[in-house]
């Protein structure tokens, strides 16, 4: 039973680019979390997604971030028009349900130059 | 607004003894507590949890405790091993409807000396 994979670990993008973070869950797990952690700092909650559904958004920026988790295939976090401060590790975790711990993939470390 | 808070940012402790990592919370909703284990480079991984109906959760080598009165939680490690040098983080979910998303302390490195 593979853990949860993140594509790619590191991604390097240009200030004004997009980029595209994909989290596939642990089998068996309908709910996905995103989760920044910026330098020197803990991980700060983005959003809460289960199939199709975005169940709590109230970590995402307002503007030029959104998420997805198609019925098909991984979840995607997508960042516009990329800027300095959008580099961070961004962690995906999955859980079978409530009241479950989270299991976390092994991140995408997102440098904006 | 830290509603989770690891005061600590780092503690050193001597192999073979007891290491005690401290957190605290200040949202009376939280009713499921975890702490997570990071590698630099890696994903956190997670150690052990404890429901609000507890008080004391114990897995081998690693014991939570928690007092809700004081909404404290701590963890504690015993014997500490060079291998568990890391940082550690308490991680809080419960209130806010049915999201259940996980509040992180800011996290304690654990150094752990030969």
């Amino acid at each position: 039973n593979a853990g949860v994979m993140q594509n790619p670990r590191h991604l390097v993008r240009r200030r004004g680019q997009e980029a595209r973070l994909r989290c596939s869950p642990m089998k068996g797990h309908s709910h996905v979390y995103w989760y920044r952690q910026l330098p020197e700092e803990g991980l700060k909650f983005m959003v809460y997604l289960q199939k199709e559904n975005i169940i709590d958004e109230s970590g995402m920026p307002k503007e030029r971030f959104s998420a997805e988790f198609p019925k098909e295939g991984p979840s995607i976090l997508r960042i516009q028009q990329v800027v300095r401060g959008d580099s961070a590790a961004y962690f995906c975790a999955s859980s079978p349900g409530q009241g479950y711990g989270a299991f976390f993939g092994q991140g995408t470390r997102l440098t904006v130059v | 607004d830290q509603q989770v808070k690891q005061n600590s940012p780092s503690l050193s402790v001597q192999e073979g003894r007891i290491s005690i990592l401290n957190c605290d919370y200040t949202n009376s909703m939280f009713d499921y507590f975890l702490w997570y284990k990071k590698y630099p480079a890696e994903g956190p991984t997670f150690l052990i949890s404890i429901s609000s109906i507890k008080d004391k959760n114990e897995d081998g080598r690693f014991t939570v405790f928690l007092n809700k009165s004081a909404k404290h939680l701590s963890l504690h490690i015993v014997p500490s091993q060079p291998g568990d040098s890391a940082v550690y983080f308490c991680a809080a979910s419960g209130g806010s409807g049915s999201a259940r998303q996980l509040t992180f302390g800011s996290g304690t490195q654990l150094t752990v000396l030969p």
